[in-house]
């Protein structure tokens, strides 16, 4: 059974910065395209950035360019997400991807003022 | 970017009655990389339909996915009580990725 689980998320103040993980098994992580993904309370689904299997490539949503940083550790079946200059809009659940099939239960990040 | 636009927004269904939601992508989805998930509140999404039209693992044959370039729809044949969510659709290509802004399955 595949299974993808997040951790990281909590309480933050505007400004701060918050390091996400995500933990897989059950699939060769490093076959994967990996993406975080986050969704706002009571809205939709919105892609935040991706990185390749060897960690050659990365891509980032405007939204969170220079804010986020995408990272892996194969050796750890681990995925990173980086994340500063937190704002309010940032509040949101936050998941990880596998390409475009497995998705983990998320980690809740909420910013305050 | 492409601009996935789903419609409708709601759609009120019986059990037992075909369903019918609608992707409609900004610009042509290269390579078919369109997928549709399911989420039931409080749960992540599950992949339902990917390549357009195939079928995820465990994705019950009521399930249908079909369209290309820049249309595409989810058909659910014949709707069972756990069918009620909300839908999205994704293009999954070059990115930036998108997600439709979902549609929601509600029970008439």
């Amino acid at each position: 059974e595949v299974r993808l689980v997040e951790s990281g998320g909590g309480l933050v103040q505007r400004g701060g910065s918050l390091r996400l993980s995500c933990v897989g098994s059950g699939l060769t992580f490093s076959n994967y395209w990996m993406n975080w993904v986050r969704q706002a309370p009571g809205k939709g689904l919105e892609w935040l950035s991706k990185i390749s299997q060897g960690s050659s490539v990365v891509h980032y949503a405007d939204s969170v360019k220079g804010r986020f940083t995408i990272s892996r550790d194969n050796a750890r079946n681990s995925l990173f997400l980086q994340m500063d200059s937190l704002r309010d809009e940032d509040t949101a659940t936050y998941y990880c991807l596998a390409d475009f099939d497995y998705w983990g239960q998320g980690t809740l990040v909420a910013v305050s003022s | 970017e492409i601009v996935l636009t789903q419609s409708p927004g709601t759609l009120s269904v019986s059990p037992g009655e075909r369903a019918t939601l609608s992707c409609r992508a900004s610009q042509s989805v290269s390579s078919n990389l369109l997928a549709w998930y399911q989420q039931k509140p409080g749960q992540a999404p599950r992949l339902l339909i990917y390549g357009v039209r195939s079928r995820a693992t465990g994705t019950p044959d009521r399930f249908s996915g079909s369209g290309s370039g820049t249309d595409f729809t989810l058909t659910i044949s014949r709707l069972e009580p756990e069918d009620f969510a909300v839908y999205y659709c994704h293009h999954y290509g070059s990115p930036p990725l998108t997600f439709g802004q979902g549609s929601k399955l509600d029970i008439k």
